[in-house]
């Protein structure tokens, strides 16, 4: 079980908004920046948001992270079919120098 | 164009060993921090280890500390993960991953931008 807990599951329909959590402490995601990775299913995983709320070039806009106090939120605006995939949010636990990803949501666009 | 290729998976008894491999192309391979990442089937992500771009730093996750040794040789522009006494738990699609910062601090070390397609490896009697 992950220190950084994200919820099992979301759903929205096609066109709509979708926020996704990261829940940790104030061990971890206070005192560190957040990225956020989107897996497609039988694909590695991929980067969309680094520092919080950083987009890499190429991922679109619809896109955005946000970093409050001890949690962290993906928001993915203009849900797209193509959006269903397993979303993770990571970290660098400088206190404890290791890497933790939260558990997981899985993302369904109805 | 960047590219990282794992290799090395397979099926291996428990107590045994296996090294993976990890082939990077399309990019300065000794600049880069690179990670181990993995994922038991139908789980989550797992991070394993991380290994600095000049060795001089390596973390690894509780569950493999003391069991698992991650190496490279930039002349070879390859990454490794020596797995020993191999427990069924260890299960998983292994991922090489490189850190999008050259020459980064741990504290970039949470950004991963290039990931391979990852080999499989299953501990099974």
């Amino acid at each position: 079980q992950s220190v950084l807990t994200q919820p099992p599951s979301v759903s929205a329909a096609p066109g709509q908004k979708v926020t996704i959590s990261c829940s940790g402490s104030n061990s971890n995601i206070r005192n560190n920046y957040v990225s956020w990775y989107q897996q497609l299913p039988g694909s590695a995983p991929k980067l969309l948001i680094y520092d919080n709320s950083e987009r890499p070039s190429g991922i679109p806009d619809r896109f955005s992270g946000s970093q409050s106090g001890t949690s962290a939120t993906l928001d993915i605006t203009g849900l797209q079919t193509g959006d269903e995939a397993d979303y993770y949010c990571g970290i660098w636990d400088s206190s404890l120098s290791l890497v933790v990803f939260g558990g997981g949501t899985k993302l369904t666009v109805l | 164009q960047v590219q990282l290729v794992e290799s090395g998976g397979g099926v291996v008894q428990p107590g045994r060993s296996l090294r993976l491999s990890c082939a990077a192309s399309g990019f300065n391979f000794r600049s880069y921090p690179v990670h181990w990442v993995r994922q038991a089937p139908g789980k989550g992500l797992e991070w394993v280890a991380i290994i600095s771009y000049d060795e001089s730093q390596k973390y690894y996750a509780d569950s493999v500390r003391g069991r698992f040794t991650i190496s490279r040789d930039n002349s070879k522009n390859t990454l490794y993960l020596q797995m020993n006494s191999l427990r069924g738990e260890d299960t998983a699609v292994y991922f090489c991953a490189r850190v999008r910062r050259p020459y980064s601090a741990p504290y970039y070390y949470y950004i991963i931008d290039v990931w391979g397609q990852g080999t499989t490896v299953t501990v099974s009697s």
